[in-house]
């Protein structure tokens, strides 16, 4: 079955410090989303990407969306406390729409 | 935006009862919504895709008759979890399709002692 392979599992960085999280699919995929969870809430929907080599920002946050469509990547700039969570990719393919999570990258931003 | 509202938040349950977890869509109609289980530090797994007016899809491994779902209306879902063990103890959470993603309940703390 699909498989979405998700690295690193953790990261602490100093606030102001760049942080990314990568992900990759065991197959193609037709989208690639992410959330971030903060401690003790639920999974946020930030962006989802659909073309091939996707790239979209949202003001720190960039998101890349490889030319094969099957890894991702979420890139965070000069971080801020309020970075401080769980950032999950959640790959979907096939005909259903399945979805797939990756373990998720928790946070930590030192102030 | 897209709501979905889960409750409980939380709950506390006695070994061998039932508990029912409720997740509405306020402000538009899922026909297919997803229950996800998540332990602490793991991500988030999908035990079924619920779909209004018909049977649940359940994911290989989740027991059907252990977790019963029931999606009555297009705003209503429901997971009950049955016979609950301490095993069970998790955070379930549901989430509906929208066009930019999906969206999620602020899920559901389950205990069981």
């Amino acid at each position: 079955g699909q498989q979405v392979m998700q690295i690193p599992q953790y990261q602490h960085v100093q606030e102001g410090e760049d942080f990314t999280t990568y992900c990759n699919s065991s197959t193609t995929l037709s989208n690639i989303q992410w959330y971030k969870q903060r401690p003790g809430g639920h999974p946020v929907f930030l962006i989802q990407l659909v073309k091939s080599g996707e790239v979209k920002k949202q003001k720190r946050l960039t998101f890349q969306f490889g030319e094969a469509k099957k890894n991702s990547s979420l890139h965070i700039t000069a971080t801020q406390t309020t970075d401080v969570g769980t950032y999950f990719c959640a790959g979907v393919s096939g005909g259903y729409q399945k979805v797939t999570f990756g373990i998720g990258t928790k946070l930590q931003v030192i102030p | 935006g897209a709501v979905v509202s889960q409750h409980p938040s939380w709950v506390i349950c006695k070994s061998g009862t039932s508990v029912k977890i409720e997740c509405r869509s306020l402000d538009f109609q899922a026909t297919t919504m997803f229950w996800y289980r998540q332990f602490p530090k793991q991500s988030l797994m999908l035990m079924a895709t619920s779909n209004e007016g018909s049977k649940a899809t359940y994911e290989q491994g989740v027991e059907k008759d252990k977790f019963l779902i029931n999606h009555a209306s297009l705003t209503l879902s429901t997971l009950t979890v049955t016979s609950a063990h301490p095993e069970d103890s998790s955070f379930y959470i549901c989430s509906a399709l929208r066009d930019y993603g999906y969206t999620f309940g602020s899920g559901t703390r389950l205990t069981v002692v």
